[in-house]
C-alpha cells in the first residue's frame, strides 16, 4: 500500500525558517512533489524532486533522499501569506504521470 | 488566460440526487483528472483521462461517473450510489513538459443535505 506521513501543523514567526518533514512508503517512485495550498483555494505547485539532493527556488527548497524515503519543505524569511498548508505528494510511476499519492497536509501558521 | 474553471463552486444537493461537477480548461492539456479532498486526508484519485473518450478508474471511483468527449472537458457526476459526496473536488490538468505538475481548478464544495 501507499503511506504519506506529514506533521499536521506547525507554527512558526514572520522571518523566521520553517522545516516540513514528508516521510513515504509506496509501491513505486517516479518523483516527489510539494504544493501550497490555501483554505479553501487550489493547491499550487511549489517543487519537484526525482534525485537525491537539495533543489532550491527562492524562498523555498526541497531536499530528497530515496534511499531514506524522506523528503522536506523548507521555507525561509517567512511571510504571512505563507499561511496556508503544505502537501507532500509521490508519483508512483506506471501508465499515468498524474497518479499521484497525497500527504494529508501540514498546516502552517505564521504569526506576527 | 489559460486556466481550468470549475463550476458550481459551492454546490447543495439532497439525498437521492445526482450532481454532476463541471471541469472546462483551454491550456490544451491531454490529460484531466479529479481529486477528492476531505478534511485531515490526502487528495485521492476517483477519475482520470489521458486522452478524448478514454478514461480509467482512480482509488475511490465507486459512486461516480466521467465523461470525456471533448478534450477541453471532463464532468464528473456524483451519483446517488456514492455514500459520503460531501466534500471538496477538485479537476486538475496535466503538463507533461518539465517535471510533469499537476495544474488545479479552484474545486467545487459539495455539501448534502
Amino acid at each position: 500500500g501507499q503511506n504519506i506521513d506529514q506533521p499536521t501543523e506547525m507554527t512558526a514567526t514572520e522571518g523566521a525558517i520553517v522545516q516540513i518533514n514528508c516521510t513515504y512508503q509506496t509501491s513505486g517512485f517516479n518523483g516527489l512533489f510539494w504544493y501550497q495550498q490555501h483554505a479553501g483555494e487550489a493547491p499550487t505547485f511549489l517543487s519537484y524532486n526525482v534525485l537525491d539532493g537539495l533543489e532550491e527556488k527562492g524562498r523555498f527548497s526541497s531536499f530528497l533522499s530515496r534511499s531514506k524515503g524522506y523528503s522536506y519543505l523548507l521555507l525561509k524569511e517567512l511571510q504571512m501569506k505563507d499561511s496556508a498548508s503544505y502537501l507532500c505528494a509521490v508519483r508512483e510511476g506506471g501508465d499515468s504521470w498524474g497518479k499521484l499519492q497525497f500527504g494529508a497536509g501540514t498546516q502552517v501558521v505564521v504569526t506576527p | 488566460d489559460g486556466g481550468i474553471t470549475q463550476s458550481p463552486k459551492y454546490l447543495f444537493r439532497k439525498e437521492g440526487q445526482n450532481v454532476t461537477l463541471s471541469c472546462e480548461q483551454n491550456l490544451n492539456h491531454d490529460a484531466m483528472y479529479w481529486y477528492r479532498q476531505d478534511p485531515g486526508q490526502g487528495l485521492r484519485l476517483i477519475y482520470y483521462s489521458q486522452i478524448v473518450n478514454d478514461f480509467q478508474k482512480g482509488d475511490i471511483a465507486e459512486g461516480y461517473s466521467v465523461s470525456r468527449e471533448k478534450k477541453e472537458s471532463f464532468p464528473l457526476t456524483v451519483t446517488s450510489a456514492q455514500k459520503n459526496p460531501t466534500a471538496f473536488y477538485l479537476c486538475a490538468t496535466l503538463l507533461r513538459l518539465g517535471p510533469g505538475e499537476l495544474f488545479f481548478g479552484e474545486g467545487s464544495r459539495l455539501t448534502v443535505l
